[in-house]
C-alpha cells in the first residue's frame, strides 16, 4: 500500500551545522513531494517542494533532492538556527487523479545554540 | 491576507457525543482537505471536498463526514466519538489541486 517512511525521528544538531532528513516512498507513480515544519501553535508550513520531473531544487538554506529509482528524497538545511527547530515531515502524493498526501511520521529537529 | 483558520482551538468531548470542527481556507482557494494527526505521528487523510463535493476519502468510517459550504468554508463531523479519535485535526485549503497549506489544527480531547 501506500507508504511513506521518514528518518530520523529526531535529529539533533549544533548550530550553524547542517541537518539531513531522508524519505522513502513506496508508490513509483508518485509525483509530487512537499516538505512541512510543524511549529506548535503555529501549524504546518510548506517550506519546500519538488515535482517528480526535478532531481534537486533549493532555497536559500534549504534544499530538496529527489532520487525517482531509488524512491527517495531529503531534505537538507544548512547553516541551521535555532529557529529551525521544529517538527519536519515529508510527504509524497500518490499516482496522479488523487489529492491526498501520504506523511512521513516526523522528525523532531532541535538546533543547539 | 488570512491564511487557513480552524475552530475552535481545542475541544474536550466525551466517549460517544459528537463534534463538529470548522475550517475556512486561505483566499483564493475553493479546496478543502481534512486530516487527523495522532500524537507522534504525521497526518492521515480523511477526506476533501472541491464544489461542495467529496471529491476523495482516506480510510476512516462513515462516523466521519464533511461539509463544504458556496463560501468555501468546511466543517468537520466526527459521530460517536471513541476514545481513538484524539488527535489534532487538520484542515488544509489549496486551489483545485495546487500545493496544499495548513491551518494550526484543533485539538480534540475525548475522555
Amino acid at each position: 500500500g501506500e507508504n511513506v517512511e521518514q528518518h530520523p525521528s529526531t535529529l539533533s544538531v549544533q548550530e550553524g551545522d547542517s541537518a539531513v532528513i531522508k524519505c522513502t516512498y513506496s508508490d513509483s507513480a508518485s509525483n509530487y513531494f512537499p516538505w512541512y515544519k510543524q511549529e506548535l501553535g503555529k501549524g504546518s508550513q510548506l517550506i519546500i517542494d519538488i515535482r517528480s520531473n526535478v532531481g534537486e531544487k533549493k532555497d536559500q538554506r534549504i534544499a530538496v533532492t529527489l532520487n525517482k529509482t531509488a524512491k527517495h528524497f531529503s531534505l537538507h538545511i544548512t547553516e541551521t538556527q535555532p529557529e529551525d527547530s521544529a517538527v519536519y515531515f515529508c510527504a509524497a502524493t500518490p499516482a496522479s487523479g488523487t489529492y491526498k498526501y501520504i506523511f512521513g511520521t516526523g522528525t523532531r529537529l532541535k538546533v543547539l545554540a | 491576507d488570512a491564511g487557513v483558520t480552524q475552530s475552535p482551538t481545542h475541544l474536550i468531548k466525551t466517549r460517544g457525543q459528537q463534534v463538529t470542527l470548522r475550517c475556512s481556507p486561505k483566499s483564493g482557494h475553493d479546496t478543502v482537505s481534512w486530516y487527523q494527526q495522532a500524537l507522534g505521528q504525521g497526518p492521515q487523510f480523511i477526506f476533501q471536498y472541491y464544489e461542495e463535493e467529496e471529491r476523495q476519502r482516506g480510510n476512516f468510517p462513515d462516523r466521519f463526514s464533511g461539509h463544504q459550504f458556496p463560501n468555501y468554508s468546511s466543517e468537520l463531523n466526527v459521530n460517536a466519538l471513541l476514545l481513538g479519535d484524539s488527535a489534532l485535526y487538520l484542515c488544509a485549503s489549496s486551489l483545485f489541486n495546487s500545493e496544499q497549506f495548513f491551518g494550526p489544527g484543533t485539538r480534540l480531547t475525548v475522555l
